[in-house]
């Protein structure tokens, strides 16, 4: 079936300016997650949704970084006020609420703030 | 907060010769162990995982990864690497029980086999 998909595949912006990423989780998987991968660093854990609700925002770095998702299905990862520090390549992945530790992973969104 | 370290950036092989990429992670408690896969231009994948019970975890394409404890490591292992391995491996680890989602990932092993 299909995978994970994440759109765009890579963005340019503007510092300053608002983003939007997308999410398109694997059908009928009800959790969905949100890593950041920066330069030099490993993946970090952003936040977590079971369902419509995320009971884990613990890893958004500031107050300009925010997630929805609608329906149980897709979720949109946003940044407000970019800055050249959000230069990263955003992951998105999804799992059975059951088997929550086996998360299937989307290509990446390559975001670049200049 | 637990961490995870892999040993080595980048690692050169030839064909054939054997494999190991180190991990290590800190946290006492009880984890969950995984190796990720990401080959050239495509998404994460996952090539094994420890739960718990044998601590030797076979995964896809040949690898293997052995869990020991009293090291805190979960070195990934293939006997023969072929030029079709050439990718970067993540060691990860989530906490067993109400934190099992959150993985914790290392920085990274970037792998190249030559023919």
């Amino acid at each position: 079936g299909a995978g994970v998909s994440q759109s765009p595949s890579n963005k340019v912006t503007e510092k300053g300016k608002d983003v939007e990423l997308r999410c398109d989780p694997i059908s009928g998987h009800t959790a969905l997650y949100w890593y950041r991968q920066s330069l030099g660093q490993g993946l970090e854990f952003l936040i977590y949704f079971q369902g419509n609700s995320a009971p884990d925002k613990s890893g958004l770095p500031s107050d300009r970084f925010s997630a929805e998702r609608t329906g149980g299905s897709v979720s949109t990862l946003t940044i407000q006020r970019t800055q050249q520090e959000d230069s990263a390549v955003y992951l998105c992945a999804s799992s059975l609420v059951r088997d929550r530790e086996t998360q299937y992973f989307g290509p990446g969104t390559r975001l670049l703030v200049l | 907060a637990q961490s995870v370290s892999q040993h080595n950036h980048h690692v050169i092989l030839s064909e054939a010769a054997s494999l190991e990429l180190g991990c290590n992670y800190s946290y006492g408690g009880t984890v969950n162990l995984f190796w990720y896969v990401q080959y050239p231009g495509q998404h994460l994948q996952l090539l094994l995982k420890y739960f718990s019970g044998d601590p030797l975890v076979k995964g896809i394409k040949g690898f293997e990864a052995e869990f020991i404890k009293s090291k805190f490591s979960f070195n990934l292992r293939k006997p023969s690497v072929q030029w079709s391995d050439t990718a970067e491996y993540f060691c990860a680890v989530t906490l067993s029980g109400a934190g099992s989602y959150q993985l914790t990932f290392g920085k990274g092993t970037k792998l190249s086999v030559i023919p």
